[in-house]
């Protein structure tokens, strides 16, 4: 069945520093790859998302970037933030549903 | 536009019994997801209704149910709960396309 593997499972980076998630799809036919960022007792949280006809896309500090030849797609969070502490799930949709990762836990110390 | 709502928020149940939650997506939004989250499992997907039709389900036993109305609200039901079945139960809705998912704040369930 379709699978998405996450890695790391947790990361802790200085402030400052910059913080990279990779997520390997089984399923060719997925679309469209969501990140979400989920704090402590909320919901997820959309922070950016691709399409599989786009390679990269950037919104300020937070880029991702998608090889649809590898079914590789990554998160990359640059000048990271205490305030950027949280799980990070990536996912890929096919067929009307998303198939999540097992989630990021990113820490960032001041 | 008001979010996505959940109810209740919290359940304790014990073990055999049936429970039922609720979701009203954002207004306009026809499709809506229904996903489980443990510590151990993660985020998994149960099943999407869209226009009152399931559109696909997860890898979940005949216990887990859903339904989808008109106005495009959507329940979920467990029967004969069991311990396992512990968890945060989330739903999403989105647009026609059903890809940009907004999650409402979640039903944690506790069975006993």
């Amino acid at each position: 069945g379709e699978n998405v593997e996450q890695h790391p499972s947790t990361l802790s980076v200085q402030e400052g520093d910059s913080a990279v998630i990779k997520c390997t799809y089984s399923d060719s036919a997925s679309n469209y790859f969501p990140w979400y960022k989920q704090e402590l007792g909320k919901r997820p949280q959309l922070i950016i998302d691709i399409r599989s006809n786009v390679g990269e896309k950037k919104d300020q500090r937070i880029a991702v970037t998608l090889n649809k030849t590898a079914k590789h797609f990554s998160l990359h969070i640059t000048e990271t933030q205490p305030e950027d502490s949280a799980v990070y799930f990536c996912a890929a949709s096919s067929s009307y549903k998303l198939i999540f990762g097992s989630g990021t836990r990113l820490l960032v110390r001041p | 536009k008001a979010g996505v709502t959940q109810t209740p928020r919290y359940l304790i149940k014990t073990r055999g019994q049936q429970v039922t939650l609720s979701c009203s997506p954002i207004s306009g939004h026809r499709s809506v997801s229904w996903y489980q989250q443990t510590p151990g499992q993660g985020l998994q997907f149960l099943f999407e209704y869209f226009s009152e039709t399931q559109r696909n389900k997860g890898n979940f036993p005949g216990r887990f149910s859903g339904r989808q109305f008109s106005n495009s609200r959507s329940e979920m039901n467990v029967s004969t709960l069991e311990l396992g079945d512990s968890a945060l139960y989330l739903c999403a809705s989105s647009g026609d396309t059903q890809e940009t998912q907004y999650f409402g704040p979640g039903t944690r369930l506790l069975v006993l």
